[in-house]
């Protein structure tokens, strides 16, 4: 079956830098690329997703990029802010199926 | 008032008492899921349920049973609960595949 691997588990950034989070998946019918935030305590909050008719997708200060061949997707957070500090976790899905197959997530931290 | 409500939000039992987690929805959406997250391994779906009466095994069933008599909520069911099932358990719902996934809170359930 499909699996998700995100690839940074950790990860500090200065506030006012770019952070990166970088996915791989393997099932090449995979076409919903979602992203979500999950603050402490909470639960998981959508913040962005992709489809796999597009190779770019903008958001505000959130870029997801696509590349297919590579079967690697990725969240770039510009300008961070310290309320950007929480764990991202990467999904994948295939158009027919109802799953959600999730990353082990990424800690993100923003330092003032 | 888009939400997911999950009771109780912490829960510890016994090991080999049974358990019940409750989870409600105001979205009339059709699908709604249990996952448990475990530190590293990110969100794993335990159960879907398609609709009242209508549920599907995820990839982690096992020791679990779920009941959804009404569409607007979904119950998770430990019969004679396991250590092993001490997790921070997620309910959640969609609208539709390959959309936005609406999260509860959570319940942090700890067996002693």
């Amino acid at each position: 079956g499909e699996k998700v691997e995100q690839h940074e588990s950790t990860l500090s950034v200065r506030e006012g830098d770019s952070a990166v989070i970088n996915c791989t998946y393997t099932d090449t019918a995979s076409s919903y690329f979602p992203w979500y935030k999950q603050e402490a305590g909470k639960g998981l909050h959508f913040v962005i997703d992709i489809r796999s008719n597009v190779d770019r997708k903008q958001s505000q200060r959130l870029i997801v990029l696509l590349d297919k061949k590579a079967k690697r997707f990725s969240l770039h957070i510009t300008a961070t802010q310290p309320e950007d500090s929480a764990i991202y976790f990467c999904a994948a899905a295939s158009s027919g199926s109802w799953q959600l197959i999730f990353g082990s997530g990424t800690q993100l931290t923003v330092m003032p | 008032d888009m939400k997911v409500t999950q009771m109780p939000r912490y829960l510890i039992k016994r090991m080999g008492e049974n358990v019940l987690l409750e989870c409600g929805q105001d979205m009339s959406h059709e699908t709604m899921y249990w996952y448990r997250q475990d530190p590293g391994l990110g969100l794993q779906l335990i159960y879907i349920s398609y609709d009242v009466d209508s549920n599907s095994e995820g990839d982690i069933p096992k020791g679990y049973r779920v009941s959804r008599k009404k569409r607007e909520h979904f119950s998770l069911i430990l019969d004679s609960a396991k250590t092993n099932q001490t997790s921070v358990y997620f309910c959640a719902s969609s609208f539709n595949r390959n959309t936005e996934v609406f999260f509860g809170k959570g319940t942090r359930l700890t067996v002693v």
